[in-house]
């Protein structure tokens, strides 16, 4: 059975800085693009970051290029997201994702998500 | 403002069917394969269709995807209160290099 499990959200304040991990079980994490996709309170899906299935290509919206940091051990199977000068829009529950294969193609499984909460 | 297009708010009646749409540019659908996902209240998002029309396992064939240039269709039959949730339409746009989602459409069975 597919996991994934998201951990490292919070409390963090503006301008401060975090890390998402998730853990992925029950496929061969190294053959698939993995990726984050955010969801405001009460707004829609945004995808934030991408990663190739080995690591070599990674992408990233507009809104955190610079900020965040995207990153997979593939001898844990765990994905990461770096995330540093947090601002307050960046409140959100982050989902990770795994990919039918590549980025190019749908995500077939997605993590119970882990809320980030960015605020004095 | 969202690349891909979705009305808001669709609603219909238990058993009736519904057409849910998603229209986007010669850069995505146009040019990539389009996915469709429903978020239940309080849940993370679920793969109801890739590669425009080919659903996963155990989704019921209730539920259809189509593709015709560029905008994409989710059609679902035999509605149920259950299929009340918010769906969203994916796909790779190649302007942008990433993946992009429509805004999500409400669906209210009444």
């Amino acid at each position: 059975e597919v996991q994934l499990v998201e951990s490292g959200g919070g409390l963090v304040q503006p301008g401060g800085s975090l890390r998402l991990s998730c853990a992925a079980s029950g496929f061969s994490f190294n053959n698939y693009a993995m990726s984050w996709v955010r969801q405001a309170p009460g707004k829609g899906l945004e995808w934030v970051s991408g990663i190739s299935s080995g690591g070599g290509s990674t992408y990233y919206a507009d809104s955190v290029k610079g900020r965040f940091t995207i990153s997979r051990d593939n001898s844990k199977n765990t994905l990461y997201l770096h995330m540093n000068s947090l601002r307050a829009d960046d409140t959100a529950v982050y989902y990770c994702a795994k990919h039918v294969l590549v980025l190019i193609r749908g995500s077939d499984y997605w993590g119970q998500g882990t809320l980030v909460t960015v605020s004095s | 403002q969202s690349v891909l297009t979705q009305p808001p708010s669709v609603s219909a009646a238990p058993g009736q069917k519904v057409t849910l749409s998603c229209s986007g540019s010669s850069s995505n659908i146009g040019d990539h394969y389009v996915s469709w996902y429903q978020q239940l209240p309080g849940t993370a998002p679920k793969l109801l269709i890739y590669d425009n029309n080919k659903r996963p396992s155990g989704i019921p064939d209730r539920f259809s995807g189509s593709k015709s240039g560029t905008s994409a269709t989710l059609g679902i039959t035999g509605l149920q209160t259950g299929d009340e949730a918010d769906y969203y339409c994916g796909t790779w746009d190649s302007s942008l290099s990433t993946p992009v989602f429509g805004g999500g459409t409400q669906l209210t069975v009444l």
